[in-house]
Formats: C-alpha cells, sequence, structure tokens
C-alpha cells in the first residue's frame, strides 16, 4: 500500500498568518492527492483534489501544488473558520485510499 | 441539497454485531460509487470498504476483509454496513462517503456527518 505522511502533525497559527501543511506519498502518485477539511462532529469537506484544482464553493485562500511525492497545501492568511484538521488522501491507487495521519491546526 | 446521513451506530460487545444504513438524499444515488471510512479516538482517517453504483462490486480494507459487508439498495437510496465478530479496535467513528470523478481525478464528496461504533465489554 501506498503511504501517505504529512507534516507537521500539528501547527498553532494566528488569524492572518500564512500556513503550509506538507503530504508526502511512498511512492509517486503523479497529481492523484487530494486535501480535506475536518472540523469536530462535522463531515469532512474536499478542499483541492487533483493536488491543485480548487473544489467549487472553497475560498481561494486555500491552494494546493505538487506531484509526485511531494505536494503542499497552503491557506494564504488565515481566517477563524480555518482551525481544524486537514487530511491528505492519495487517488492513484484504488481500491486502498489512504490518507495521511492529519494535521491539527490551531489558535496561537 | 446533497446530504449523507449515517445511523446504527452504538456500543457492541466484542464478537457482536452491527448494522450501519447511510441515507443519501439530494443526488442519483444509483450512478455513484460508495465508501465508508473510519476513524478510531485520535487516530486518522482510514478507509475501509466500497460498492460499485450497482452492488455488484465491493472492496474491503484487509482489517476487516471477511467479517463486514458493504451493501446497498438502491430503491432506497440507501448504503449499508454490517459489521460481524466486532473487535475493540474497531471501535471509531464511521463516515460514508460519496465517490465523485472529474475529469482528472476522484475524491470523496459529500461526507456524511458519522455514527460513533463502540465496541467494549
Amino acid at each position: 500500500d501506498i503511504q501517505m505522511t504529512q507534516s507537521p502533525s500539528s501547527l498553532s497559527a494566528s488569524v492572518g498568518d500564512r500556513v503550509t501543511i506538507t503530504c508526502r506519498a511512498s511512492q509517486s502518485i503523479s497529481s492523484y492527492l487530494n486535501w480535506y477539511q475536518h472540523k469536530p462532529g462535522k463531515a469532512p469537506k474536499v478542499l483541492i483534489y487533483a493536488a491543485s484544482s480548487l473544489q467549487s464553493g472553497v475560498p481561494s485562500r486555500f491552494s494546493g501544488s505538487g506531484s509526485g511525492t511531494d505536494f503542499t497545501l497552503t491557506i494564504s492568511s488565515l481566517q477563524p473558520e480555518d482551525f481544524a484538521t486537514y487530511f491528505c488522501q492519495q487517488s492513484y491507487s484504488t481500491p486502498t485510499w489512504t490518507f495521511g495521519q492529519g494535521t491539527k491546526v490551531e489558535i496561537k | 441539497e446533497v446530504q449523507l446521513v449515517e445511523s446504527g451506530g452504538g456500543l457492541v460487545q466484542p464478537g457482536g454485531s452491527l448494522r450501519l444504513s447511510c441515507a443519501a438524499s439530494g443526488f442519483t444515488f444509483s450512478t455513484y460509487w460508495m465508501h465508508w471510512v473510519r476513524q478510531a479516538p485520535a487516530k486518522g482517517l482510514v478507509w475501509v470498504s466500497r460498492v460499485n453504483s450497482d452492488g455488484t462490486s465491493t472492496n474491503y480494507a484487509d482489517s476487516v476483509k471477511g467479517r463486514f459487508t458493504i451493501s446497498r439498495d438502491n430503491a432506497k437510496n440507501t448504503l449499508y454496513l454490517q459489521m460481524n465478530s466486532l473487535r475493540a479496535e474497531d471501535t471509531a467513528v464511521y463516515y460514508c462517503a460519496r465517490l465523485t470523478c472529474s475529469s482528472t481525478s476522484c475524491y470523496f464528496d459529500p461526507w456524511g456527518q458519522g455514527t460513533l461504533v463502540t465496541v467494549s465489554s
């Protein structure tokens, strides 16, 4: 199975900060990488698919980049509603859709 | 509104069984592949199982193969997960998710809010 490794596992940031989360695949997955936001008690929500495509309705402060094994999710200016846990997911090797372990973004 | 609502979670003893349901609305359920994903306490998301649009093809994570069965009733717009021989390590919030595909990739959208399964004596 393809392993997905996210870093950091958590971070503290202030409103307005630029935040970067990385995700590394154990083998090349081309651009088959998705990013999700998950808040406690809520349904996870897709932010970015195909490494860099912004899902409809998602604010433009979210962006994704990368291909092969290394990927990045960037929040250009952190907003109060962005405090959540973020997961990457590979969709290259199905049906085993592996996720990263998550990055919890907390208020500094 | 496109929506998925899970139900059926609860407390069950080790070795017991439980059936989860996922009611779909707002889209043509019978045309989409569906998945179950779980999250154990303080852990990450783990893919569990998938079923194709007409229910004739299924796949499972190794950790649940032979114990869990995914199925669907397209007439009732409902997805199921029958869980047998439950273990403490199956304790998790279980989410159903719709597989959505663009021209370039597939991803899970939407997800339900989850249902908690606790396996304990």
